[in-house]
């Protein structure tokens, strides 16, 4: 089993709608959390961290679930520029952090 | 500000070759990492450094050496080339420590042939 295990997507979804990804860890230690995205041949960049109580960045919103060891994105009223892949990152409780293989977004007009 | 660099963009070897991807940031970052991209396995951890003089291996240390002579620098070297190699690699850079956002450089897109 991966440590960190995404649905592989790819999600096609029309602008303005609400979409979510989820996100599972298998590592009870991990303590930090992260959604990062990546567009097509370039690198990855932070999204938002996710903290335990949830937050939110404008129209995104993370989740963290520690007793079911998830954690989800929500994004409301997409937007073409969203496309891209959305990439889940736990800590290993050591000096490593792991990545999900990653969630492809297609937004269309 | 340059943040994280990486150089070449573009490699190709023959197996058994060896070669170093460079990579420099100049944000004064202690943690710096390496990881290869793999279609469908995401970014895979291949060693990682907390700080100049001290490395230590990720996921997938094995045909790769790295060294931290300064906080700027971490090259990666492959010793001797295999097919298996083929990759994207990004090298990255967080501070304080691995737990804060990681920048990345733009990526060394490597083939073996």
């Amino acid at each position: 089993r991966k440590e960190v295990e995404q649905d592989p997507g790819p999600f096609n979804v029309p602008e303005g709608a609400t979409v979510a990804f989820n996100c599972t860890y298998s590592n009870s230690a991990s303590q930090s959390f992260f959604w990062y995205r990546q567009d097509c041949r370039k690198e990855p960049k932070l999204l938002m961290s996710v903290y335990s109580s949830g937050n939110e960045d404008g129209r995104f919103t993370a989740q963290l679930n520690r007793a079911s060891q998830y954690i989800s994105l929500l994004i409301r009223d997409s937007k073409l520029s969203d496309s891209a892949t959305y990439l889940c990152v736990a800590d290993t409780g050591g000096f490593k952090t792991i990545f999900g293989a990653g969630t492809r977004l297609f937004v269309k007009a | 500000n340059a943040g994280v660099t990486q150089t070449p963009k573009f490699q190709v070897l023959k197996t058994g070759q060896s070669m170093t991807l460079q990579c420099a940031q100049d944000m004064n970052h202690e943690y710096m990492s390496w990881y290869r991209q793999d279609p469908g396995m995401g970014l895979r951890l291949i060693h990682y450094s907390v700080g100049a003089g001290i490395t230590d291996q990720g996921e997938v240390p094995n045909g790769y050496n790295v060294s931290r002579s300064t906080t700027e620098d971490f090259p990666l070297r492959l010793l001797s080339a295999a097919p298996s190699q083929t990759s994207v690699y990004f090298c990255a850079s967080s501070s304080p420590t691995f737990t804060d956002t990681q920048y990345f450089g733009p990526g060394t897109r490597l083939t073996v042939l």
